[in-house]
């Protein structure tokens, strides 16, 4: 079962930020932060990963608690384009799966 | 450098016919990995492998479903016998190392009429 916990849906405007939530309470001292995203009939796509620090790369930034417990997903500047189911995924790094649990699905509108 | 490659895109078979589906990784990557997704349900792990080595196939059906990595050539799917609950999408996925820098292919959807 997937570890963690997110809305099943979500709204944003275009060219506003979309922040995505994540719970992961049971979060173990080694296990990383994850999050894909999938557009409708493609493969899920890797957005970024953080273990404790705030990470940001081209794509979005990462926030993560002081205890680790929850992190926010950032697309700065949300286009048509980022409309996908976006899954947040706990896992210790070099494990082999990924568990997907159901997501959220993020509707960006004109 | 092209992505992962997965062909056939769309798949249809009639039940009890077998179903192949190929994966080719991108350079460089000699880890493979296969999810399933049902429709409206999130996805799920089956068989991970590298270079002739099946490595954890926790997640396969126990029956009909087998794959492979060859030294030379795609890793392959196979489903035997198909049946109407196999109709999926089938990703593939593959990395350099073990859970590292994993990158998906755009799958096989597969229809068993």
């Amino acid at each position: 079962d997937a570890k963690t916990t997110q809305p099943p849906s979500m709204d944003c405007a275009e060219g506003r930020a979309a922040n995505l939530p994540c719970n992961h309470s049971t979060i173990s001292g080694n296990e990383y932060v994850y999050w894909y995203r999938q557009i409708h009939s493609q493969g899920p796509q890797y957005i970024i990963h953080g273990l404790k620090n705030n990470e940001t790369n081209e794509m979005a930034s990462l926030i993560i608690t002081e205890d680790r417990k929850s992190s926010t997903l950032i697309l700065p500047h949300a286009t048509l384009r980022d409309t996908a189911v976006y899954y947040c995924i706990v896992r210790v790094e070099g494990y082999s799966t990924l568990t997907f649990g159901k997501g959220t699905m993020l509707l960006v509108s004109p | 450098n092209a992505g992962v490659m997965q062909n056939p895109r769309h798949l249809v078979r009639r039940r009890g016919q077998e179903a192949r589906l190929r994966c080719s990784p991108m350079k460089g990557h000699s880890h493979v990995y296969w999810y399933r997704q049902l429709p409206e349900e999130g996805l799920k792990f089956m068989v991970y492998l590298q270079k002739e080595n099946i490595i954890d196939e926790s997640g396969m059906p126990k029956e009909r479903f087998s794959a492979e990595f060859p030294k030379e050539g795609p890793s392959i799917l196979r489903i035997q016998q198909v049946v109407r609950g196999d109709s999926a999408a089938y990703f593939c996925a593959s990395s350099p190392a073990q859970g590292s820098g994993y990158t998906f292919g755009s799958g096989t959807r597969l229809t068993v009429v």
